[in-house]
Parts: C-alpha cells; structure tokens; sequence
C-alpha cells in the first residue's frame, strides 16, 4: 500500500534562508509523486511532480525536490525563502490503479519571519 | 486554464439540515473528487468520480453522497448535516494523476 509521510507539521525560517520540507513515502511501485501547496484560504496548486523521469525535479517559484529511491524521500526545498512562502504544503504519493486516487500527507506549514 | 469552481465560500447550516455542495469544471475533465480537510489531518477522500453516473466511495464515505449527472458538475451531498461534518471541502478534477482544485467551501454545522 502506498502511503506519505510529512516530518514536520510546522517549519519556521527566516526570509532569505533556505527552506527544507521533508516527505517520506511507501510505496510497492516506482512511485508518482506531488508536491502541493495551499495559500491560506485559496485551493491547492500544484508545485512540482516526480513521474519517474529526472530525479531532480524542478517546480514553480524557485522550488525543487529531489526523489532518492534508496531513501525513500522526496523532500522540497528551496535557496532563499519569501515572505510569500507562508503556507501550506502537501506531499502526495499517486495510489498506483486505475483510479487515479491520491494520497495527502498531513500537511507542514510553513512560517517566514522578516 | 483549468477552472474548477465551487458554490459557496462560506456555508453555515443548522444540525439535521440537507446540504448541497456544487463543483464545476469547464475542461472536460473525465474525474472529479471530493475531500475534506481538516487541521493535522491533511486531505481525505470522500467520494469520487471517473465519469457520469458513476461514483466511488473513497476514505470516509459515512454520512455523505455525491451525484454526477453532467460530466462538469459533480455535487456533495449530506443528507443530515452533523456538527462533525464541519470542516472545509475541496473538490477536485483531473484527466490522469496531476489533480486541480476548486478554492474550496468551509461548511460550518450549528
């Protein structure tokens, strides 16, 4: 069964210093994997994906992460945070059938002190 | 761009009550999905869909029911609103595995 792992439920860090959201999967398959993120009171967008091509995966707003197999770890990052990174982020593993079904991890917040 | 849009930001009901929650999407997305989300507990799947008339219940299908009549509307029901069922529900489209949500409806049950 596949299933994700958020570390932290809350991460704090200063403007302009890097960021590091940490994920954990379990998966039987070679995973597809998400990260989201959800500005307070607005839906989730998407930030970046992992379907099994590169392993370093670039996504929107300076935002990368890197799938290590060996791990089992997708974590985010980021050089230099802004003030406009505060909020919530989602790892997401793809349950592996035919539904197209996702799973969430519980989320880690993320707070950015001037 | 992909639009998905829900009926109410804010929603307040009465215990008892019958409550509908509407999501459309104008890009011909076979799936649509219903979640909610609750504080420490990331998303739950409770229904979803993978074509007209046809539903599947996900994680915590008690104590709710979906119908999809059209392929862009895909509507929540609950059928006799609990104070439990307080929480903000998200509704979901996609072709295969990338999701895109709607901004969500935050249903507060009295």
């Amino acid at each position: 069964a596949q299933s994700v792992t958020q570390l932290d439920s809350h991460v704090s860090v200063s403007e302009g210093t890097p960021v590091l959201l940490r994920c954990n999967y379990s998966s039987s398959y070679s995973p597809s994997l998400f990260w989201y993120v959800q500005h307070p009171n607005k839906g989730l967008q998407l930030l970046l994906k992992y379907t099994s091509a590169a392993t370093l995966v670039k996504g929107i707003n300076g935002f990368e992460a890197e799938f290590k197999k060996s791990e089992t770890s997708f974590h985010l990052t980021k050089p230099s945070a802004h003030m406009s990174d505060a909020a919530e982020y989602f790892c997401v593993v793809v349950w592996m059938d035919s539904s197209y079904k996702l799973i969430f991890g519980s989320g880690t917040r993320l707070l950015v002190r001037p | 761009d992909v639009k998905v849009t829900q009926s109410s930001r804010y929603l307040v009901k009465r215990t008892g009550e019958k409550v509908f929650l509407e999501c459309v999407q104008d890009m011909d997305h076979e799936n649509m999905f219903w979640y909610r989300q609750d504080p420490g507990l990331g998303l739950r799947l409770i229904y979803f869909s993978y074509d007209v008339k046809m539903k599947e219940k996900g994680d915590i299908p008690e104590g709710y029911s979906v119908s999809r009549e059209k392929k862009e509307r895909f509507s929540l029901i609950l059928e006799s609103a609990s104070t439990n069922q307080t929480s903000m529900y998200l509704c979901a489209t996609s072709r295969r595995y990338e999701q895109y949500f709607g901004p969500g409806t935050r249903l507060t049950v009295t």
